[in-house]
């Protein structure tokens, strides 16, 4: 059974940067066929799609967090990582890690998230 | 504003049947991209409850059934019990946005 387990900085100061990583264990993160996913919550709202990470090492960043966004993948490790710059208090939020399971529709992936980590509360404050 | 609209919440007495619907456009479920379901119960992760449309994971009750059409697509509940009182999200990919796309999510009370 695939897990997978948040850890990283839970208290940030605003203009800093958060930095996560997902470790995964019950599969290779080196599949094909799915997606490293980053999704987050800030408290009382809904879910934000943040980023993923192909197993081929491409990326693909939710527009509004692209400029400060970066995923990376650590294949010796089985973990991928998030990089989020210039922390403000908007970014106050549970970050999840999830695996998408990818669909082609024509030559575009998109992917549904069949297994999430618990979440981990990222705070912004000074 | 999410890309994808729900009402913010809905309510049925036990036993009662309930549909939550999830509104989009021609650039999302409009364009004939699958829809997703997920339930996320009181402080927990969401967990996925119908993907592709229509497609139950292993484990998840029949009473729980998705659906599609035109720019919209919605979640059946039926035999509605105590324990699916949570939120639920829909879930689906824009072409403008160029990636995944959520509902802003539905509460669901069980009267």
């Amino acid at each position: 059974q695939l897990r997978l387990q948040e850890s990283g900085s839970r208290l940030v100061k605003p203009s800093q940067t958060l930095s996560l990583t997902c470790a995964v264990s019950g599969g290779s993160i080196s599949s094909g066929g799915y997606s490293w996913t980053w999704i987050r919550q800030a408290p009382g709202k809904g879910l934000e799609w943040v980023g993923y990470i192909y197993h081929t090492g491409k990326t693909s960043y939710n527009p509004s967090l692209k400029s400060r966004v970066t995923i990376s993948i650590h294949r010796s490790q089985n973990q991928f990582s998030l990089n989020l710059s210039s922390l403000t208090a908007a970014d106050t939020a549970v970050y999840y890690c999830a695996r998408g399971v990818l669909l082609w529709f024509g030559e575009q992936k998109t992917f549904y998230f069949n297994s999430w980590g618990q979440g981990t509360l990222v705070t912004v404050s000074s | 504003q999410s890309v994808l609209t729900q009402p913010p919440s809905v309510s049925g007495a036990p036993g009662q049947r309930v549909t939550i619907p999830c509104t989009g456009s021609s650039s999302n479920i409009g364009a004939g991209y699958d829809v997703h379901w997920y339930q996320q119960l009181p402080g927990t992760a969401p967990k996925l409850l119908i993907h592709g449309d229509r497609n139950r994971p292993s484990g998840v009750p029949d009473r729980f059934s998705g659906s599609k059409s035109g720019t919209s697509a919605s979640l059946a509940i039926t035999g509605l019990q105590a324990e699916d009182e949570a939120d639920y999200y829909c879930q689906s990919y824009d072409s403008s946005l160029s990636g995944s796309v959520f509902g802003g999510g539905t509460k669901l009370t069980v009267l």
